[in-house]
């Protein structure tokens, strides 16, 4: 089954302790992107790769990283997560021929 | 820098009533795509627009594309409760890279 995966589901963690987001997908696709869901501001991109060894940032880059030194996996790091990024996480990968953009089931992330 | 505005930001109808939301760009698109998120779900691909003025319809949903592909709408024809979600609306301008989404319209359907 073609899909997008992400771990953990639910993380409560405390503001300067390290954490990564994994996000898979097995459908071959170049483009992934991270986004982040808040009431009131929908999806804002975090960060995109276009392909492998090959990332850039969206529009609200501060305070996370990513890599993507395979295909199928985008990881997002947040290296000293702070409240404000408090937030519902979605992973997605983007099929190049129809440009339809498949999102991950999310990740709620709780910074105390 | 480039803004997509999404109205209205709730609509409450009653079953078997129309619901219209609007997306607006600052800037003109080169395509616009629409999902649906339903509540504690992620976001679902529903269409993707491209040519000015463009008409798409899934059954009882209907897509436009601004002739100016600056604005795009989608119309749902006589709801039901399964259309309970968010819709939103996501425009990219010129290039690959970047989809900035609309803030989403949240549509409850009372049977």
């Amino acid at each position: 089954e073609a899909q997008v995966t992400q771990n953990p589901r639910y993380l409560i963690t405390v503001t300067g302790k390290k954490l990564t987001v994994t996000c898979s997908q097995n459908m071959n696709h170049e483009y992934m992107s991270w986004y982040r869901q808040d009431p009131g501001l929908g999806l804002r991109q975090i960060y995109y790769s276009m392909n492998v060894e090959v990332t850039d940032k969206g529009d609200v880059p501060e305070g996370y990283k990513v890599s993507r030194k395979e295909k199928r996996n985008f990881p997002l790091i947040l290296e000293s997560p702070s409240p404000n990024q408090t937030s519902l996480y979605f992973c997605a990968s983007t099929a190049g021929s129809t440009d339809t953009q498949y999102f991950g089931p999310g990740t709620r992330l709780t910074v105390l | 820098g480039q803004q997509v505005m999404q109205i209205p930001q709730y609509q409450h109808v009653q079953e078997g009533e129309d619901f219209t939301t609007y997306c607006n760009s600052s800037t003109t698109l080169s395509n616009i795509q629409w999902y649906k998120q339903r509540p504690g779900g992620h976001p679902v691909f529903l269409i993707q627009l491209v040519k000015s003025g463009e008409v798409k319809k899934q059954k009882r949903l209907t897509f436009q594309f601004g002739e100016a592909k600056k604005n795009s709408s989608l119309h749902i024809t006589a709801t039901q409760t399964t259309d309970v979600g968010t819709y939103f609306c996501a425009g990219r301008a010129g290039g690959y890279n970047k989809l900035i989404f609309g803030a989403g319209t949240r549509l409850a359907v009372h049977p």
